[in-house]
């Protein structure tokens, strides 16, 4: 089946730093691709996604591009904010239903 | 508004006394799913539903049981909860079919359970 392998947290970093959050997938087919975000206290809510090769998915001033000679889907935001850290999943969809999830990622941005 | 409704949001019981969470979504969802997430393994699915009257394990179901009646409720039934049940649990929707493939998930804002 789908799988996903993300790097281990916490990662922490200061305001304005750059972030990088490391991202592989095994997957039959051609799967769409996901970054979903938990803020404290909340449920998940997708963050970006890309469908195809070589799309980048964006939102919120963060990024990943879909590499499929490289099964990699890595998140990342130039300058981070206080207000950014949550938990970051990354996850693979190999058809119709409901993506497999990576353990996540916990990002911790000090002032 | 779009969205996933669990209740309770948070519920502390005793060991072997049955419960059940609710999880009902007005998207008209085909497919939904219960997970739970414990510190260091992420999300983990107990069990999944592809329409109604179709369920199916996950990877964690022993101990839990659901339902699905109609398209837009699955609850979650803990019959005799025990203490290694403690956990987040969340609850989640998806379109499903060919006409809306690989498309995101949809996540109700999680029931904290504690079982003592």
């Amino acid at each position: 089946g789908d799988s996903v392998t993300q790097m281990e947290g916490p990662v922490t970093l200061s305001e304005e730093a750059f972030l990088t959050i490391n991202c592989t997938y095994t997957a039959t087919g051609y799967p769409s691709l996901f970054w979903y975000v938990q803020y404290p206290g909340e449920g998940l809510q997708l963050l970006l996604k890309a469908t195809k090769a070589d799309d980048k998915g964006s939102n919120k001033g963060f990024e990943a591009t879909y590499r499929k000679e490289t099964t990699s889907f890595h998140l990342e935001k130039g300058s981070v904010q206080v207000s950014d850290s949550a938990v970051y999943f990354c996850a693979v969809s190999g058809g119709s239903y409901i993506p497999t999830f990576g353990r996540g990622t916990s990002l911790i941005v000090h002032p | 508004e779009a969205q996933v409704t669990q209740n309770p949001r948070y519920l502390i019981t005793v060991t072997g006394k049955k419960l059940t969470v609710t999880c009902s979504q007005n998207m008209n969802h085909e497919y939904m799913s219960w997970y739970r997430q414990d510190p260091g393994l992420g999300l983990r699915q107990i069990y999944y539903s592809m329409n109604v009257e179709v369920t199916d394990k996950g990877d964690v179901p022993e101990g839990y049981k659901v339902s699905r009646k109609e398209k837009r409720n699955f609850p979650l039934i803990l019959e005799s909860p025990s203490p290694n049940q403690t956990s987040l649990y969340f609850c989640a929707s998806s379109p499903r079919g060919a006409s809306v493939p690989n498309t995101e998930a949809f996540f109700g804002q999680g029931t904290r359970l504690t079982v003592v």
